[in-house]
């Protein structure tokens, strides 16, 4: 069976620019995490979403969204990029909102 | 709020050193806490976990001991191999926000033969 499978691996935007980045979850999973991790640090919790429904929202300003669409994938969108975004982006997927979650490649956003 | 403290990095170790990563977190209640590998270029792994007090998890050789008294869930290997060389980051999930991980900062392991 296929892992969490994100797209794409790498990205480059300008500045005040807006980036989508998609995730497909694990095959019978039914929540999606997402995270950003900068160099040099660990992952950040942005969103949780569950069936479909955002189920929680970290520290992250209104620019970052996202969405779970019926087959349970889901997109990050960031708007008005700003140099500080540039990190790597992670999704998690897991069978429920609270049990393992296994983590994609991530995708690495490079805003100049 | 919840966090989590590792040690800083690199660590360098020859090939059957013995491993220590220690690991601290501040946290209200019972969280569950976790070890996390991440190889170059790829994902995160679940390397191991335990849910409640003096739980010890284990997996590959690795194990770490979740200790209330000290708050603490430092990661331990016996003999590490030159295959083990990759960043760790100690991880903690809590109440009513299991889903929400929260992570330390890692720590890179570099094992030369």
């Amino acid at each position: 069976d296929a892992g969490v499978t994100q797209s794409p691996t790498h990205l480059i935007k300008t500045r005040g620019q807006h980036v989508t980045l998609r995730c497909s979850p694990i095959s019978g999973h039914k929540s999606v995490s997402w995270y950003q991790q900068v160099l040099g640090q660990g992952p950040q919790f942005i969103f949780q979403y569950y069936e479909k429904e955002e189920r929680g929202r970290g520290n992250f300003p209104d620019r970052f969204s996202a969405r779970q669409f019926p087959n349970y994938s889901s997109e990050l969108n960031v708007n008005a990029l700003l140099l500080g975004d540039s990190a790597l982006y992670l999704c998690a997927s897991s069978f429920t909102a609270n049990t393992e979650a296994f983590f994609g490649q991530g995708t690495r956003l490079t805003v100049v | 709020g919840d966090s989590v403290t590792q040690m800083e990095g690199p660590v360098t170790l020859s090939e059957e050193a013995f491993l220590t990563i220690n690991c601290t977190y501040t946290a209200t209640g019972y969280p569950s806490l976790f070890w996390y590998v991440q190889y170059p270029g790829e994902g995160l792994q679940l390397l191991l976990k335990a849910t409640k007090a003096d739980d010890k998890g284990s997996n590959k050789g690795f194990e770490a001991t979740y200790r209330k008294e000290t708050t603490s869930f430092h990661l331990e290997k016996g003999s590490v191999q030159v295959s083990d060389s990759a960043v760790y980051f100690c991880a903690l999930s809590h109440g009513d926000s299991s889903y929400k991980l929260i992570f330390g900062s890692g720590t890179r392991l570099l094992v030369r033969p």
